[in-house]
């Protein structure tokens, strides 16, 4: 069965303090590995698509990487406007039998406190 | 481009009453999510659509839930009879194509009461 699975759950951090969050996922026939952004009552937002282990994605203060089990999303100096949920989602080759819908994990919350 | 519209943004009623949740999706895109998400399950989808058709409605909790799309400007999920536990917040998604980033729209959160 397909699965996500996002650590920490929540993540204080101060400004400036840089660190990383985990998205481990078990799917058969990655397609690709979407990283989105929420914050609180509005719906989420697309950062970055990876496609293939070894791909890195950035932008701004964010970097993403894959691997062939993992995907991190490193933020590097955040800022207190950083702050919000990170989700991350999986998607499978799609044939018949399979939709390819996209499968998300439970989130990160993440806090920065200037 | 105005991003996807999703209305009412909060719905109360009480058990037993119909719901009707309403999506504009972004001009262009072919495909339309429907989506719920909470606490304890996260986002789950509940429903897609390619060119107007319903391609996989496995999500679909049950007999309950409809959906449709009538033309490629709007789509509707409706909730009858509502229950407490559909209390939740549904988000509406649309994308050019299946395997382009989906675009979300800022939800309806509903309570049943």
């Amino acid at each position: 069965e397909d699965q996500v699975t996002q650590s920490p759950e929540a993540l204080r951090l101060q400004e400036g303090e840089s660190s990383s969050l985990n998205c481990s996922y078990t799917v058969s026939g990655l397609r690709g590995l979407f990283w989105y952004r929420q914050d609180p009552g509005k719906g989420p937002e697309f950062l970055f698509t990876l496609y293939s282990a070894g791909e890195e994605k950035e932008k701004e203060r964010l970097k993403a990487t894959l691997t062939k089990k993992e995907s991190f999303l490193h933020i590097t100096a955040p800022k207190p406007e950083d702050s919000a949920t990170y989700l991350c989602a999986v998607q499978r080759f799609y044939f018949s039998g399979n939709t390819g819908k996209l499968i998300f994990g439970q989130g990160t919350t993440l806090q920065v406190k200037p | 481009d105005a991003g996807v519209i999703q209305s009412p943004r909060h719905e109360v009623t009480e058990m037993g009453q119909e719901v009707t949740l309403r999506c504009k999706p972004i001009s262009g895109h072919d495909y339309l999510f429907w989506y719920r998400q909470t606490m304890m399950r996260g986002l789950e989808l509940l429903i897609y659509f390619n060119n107007n058709v319903p391609i996989d409605d496995s999500g679909m909790p049950e007999d309950r839930f409809s959906a449709k799309m009538p033309n490629a400007s709007f789509s509707t999920l409706k909730i009858q009879p509502s229950e407490p536990r559909d209390s939740a917040v549904y988000f509406c998604a649309s994308s050019r194509e299946k395997g382009q980033p989906q675009h979300f729209g800022d939800g309806t959160r509903l309570s049943i009461l």
